[in-house]
């Protein structure tokens, strides 16, 4: 089973908007709406901040959006702040026994 | 307090075996399903297995599967994941994690996470 792909780095100035990508296949991303991201700080465990595409869990800003368009989906951070900074990861599980990982994206304040 | 401890993580050789332990504490775990997680400077996170909230189910990743047992014992509140004929590629950082998730996989509670270090 191939990893879901994720660019590796991704940064923006505080206030901007930046969008990370998420791509899959048309056997998980593409055919069901089971993408969540999570986010790290460094020495931290994973914390989830989207569920099936766009939901977000109570407590995450709204700053936080997710979208999905074919295979790719996206998680946008806009009104970029300092603590926006930590890395992000996708995931899609198209039955149980195919749960996937994208192989992160640290993003950077500038 | 709603929290994950792991425990059982350590340094051992490559063909041996290893118990972690995750208690759960502060919600009612045996309504939840449970997951094991890992994670590598190199690899990244990548997903072990699963055991459904009644135990009737589990799953494991390709590279553990045949090796590893995910297991439950809900008097203890205690998830438990056996590690046989460990490899060096093995090493990690080993979390649990809570599922809410129905149709889904959704991972809304982790552990602190336990080292397993495989060496010769």
């Amino acid at each position: 089973q191939s990893a879901l792909t994720q660019p590796p780095s991704a940064s923006g100035s505080p206030g901007q908007s930046v969008a990370i990508s998420c791509t899959g296949t048309n056997s998980d991303i593409g055919d069901y709406n089971y993408v969540s991201w999570y986010q790290q700080y460094p020495g931290k465990a994973p914390k989830l901040l989207i569920y099936e595409v766009n939901k977000r869990p109570s407590g995450v800003p709204d700053r936080f959006s997710g979208s999905k368009s074919g295979n790719t989906a996206s998680l946008t951070v806009s009104g970029l702040q300092a603590e926006d900074e930590a890395d992000y990861y996708c995931t899609s599980n198209a039955d149980s026994q195919n749960f996937k990982f994208g192989g992160g994206t640290r993003l950077t304040v500038l | 307090q709603v929290q994950l401890v792991e425990s059982g993580g350590g340094v051992v050789q490559p063909g041996t075996s290893l118990r972690l332990s995750c208690v759960a504490s502060g919600y009612r775990f045996r309504t939840y399903g449970m997951h094991w997680v890992r994670q590598t400077p190199a690899k990244g996170l990548e997903w072990v297995a699963v055991i459904w909230h009644d135990g009737s189910k589990t799953y494991y990743g390709d590279s553990v599967r045949g090796r590893f047992t995910i297991s439950r014992d809900d008097s203890k509140n205690t998830l438990y994941l056996q590690m046989n004929s460990l490899r060096v590629e093995d090493t990690a950082l080993y979390y649990c994690a809570r599922d809410f998730g129905v149709t889904d996989y959704k991972l809304d509670l982790w552990g602190q996470g336990t080292l397993v270090t495989v060496t010769s």
